[in-house]
């Protein structure tokens, strides 16, 4: 497609419930990474794929959350057993090559509301 | 741990007026500076800073980086409301990962 596309837009669930979030990067771009932003704040980093290799997880506030990329194009963030803080905006980036120096472009995100 | 932080946090102009607005970091292995604007969804690129002294520009904005000092800078001129957005800052290290500061809230009144 011509951009990142996610879905769902939006996805309300009950605390407690597992959910899955969708990203599918742009053709061809090797690189993609999921980012929580929370209301009133930047973006943050929450992991990294390089092609289908998840190269760096950090970010990921809890073993809840889990993040796959099995063919190396669309990737999935599920969160389990889901809590009121983990409300957010997800947003998913992709970029040329694995380089520092190419322009990460974003979808629209999902956003997230744990009631 | 990687810091980006930008000011102010909000500004309300009248269209035509100019803004600039601040970005500092300290980012480890620093590489280049990314500014992005949001409005209601996601965020969309606008330019990416890796050398000192040299303004990039699209239109009525532009952008330079002080690599000395650790800032970066994005002016708009002649503001109109389809600026209206939250202008996004980030630093790129040596991790791939961008580090964001919190955003300016600009918002261009008629």
């Amino acid at each position: 497609g011509a951009g990142v596309s996610q879905s769902p837009r939006y996805k309300v669930a009950k605390r407690g419930q597992d959910v899955a979030l969708r990203c599918d990067p742009i053709s061809g771009h090797v690189s993609l990474f999921w980012y929580q932003q929370a209301l009133g704040q930047g973006p943050e980093f929450l992991t990294y794929f390089q092609n289908e290799a998840q190269l760096d997880k950090s970010g990921l506030p809890s073993d809840r959350f889990f993040a796959e990329r099995p063919e190396g194009s669309v990737s999935t963030l599920k969160i389990q057993r889901t809590q009121q803080e983990d409300s957010a905006v997800y947003l998913c980036a992709s970029s040329t090559q694995g380089l520092s120096n190419q322009p990460q472009h974003f979808g629209d995100g999902t956003r997230l509301s744990i009631l | 741990e990687d810091k980006v932080v930008q000011s102010p946090l909000s500004l309300v102009v009248h269209e035509g007026d100019t803004v600039t607005l601040n970005c500092s970091y300290e980012v480890t292995n620093f590489r280049s500076l990314l500014w992005y604007k949001q409005e209601k969804k996601a965020p969309t690129f606008l330019f990416m800073l890796t050398s000192s002294g040299i303004e990039k520009k699209s239109g009525r904005l532009s952008s330079i980086l002080d690599k000395k000092e650790l800032f970066s800078i994005l002016n708009i001129t002649a503001t109109q409301t389809g600026d209206s957005a939250i202008y996004l800052c980030a630093g790129s290290g040596s991790a791939r990962q961008l580090t964001f500061g919190s955003g300016t809230q600009l918002t261009v009144l008629p």
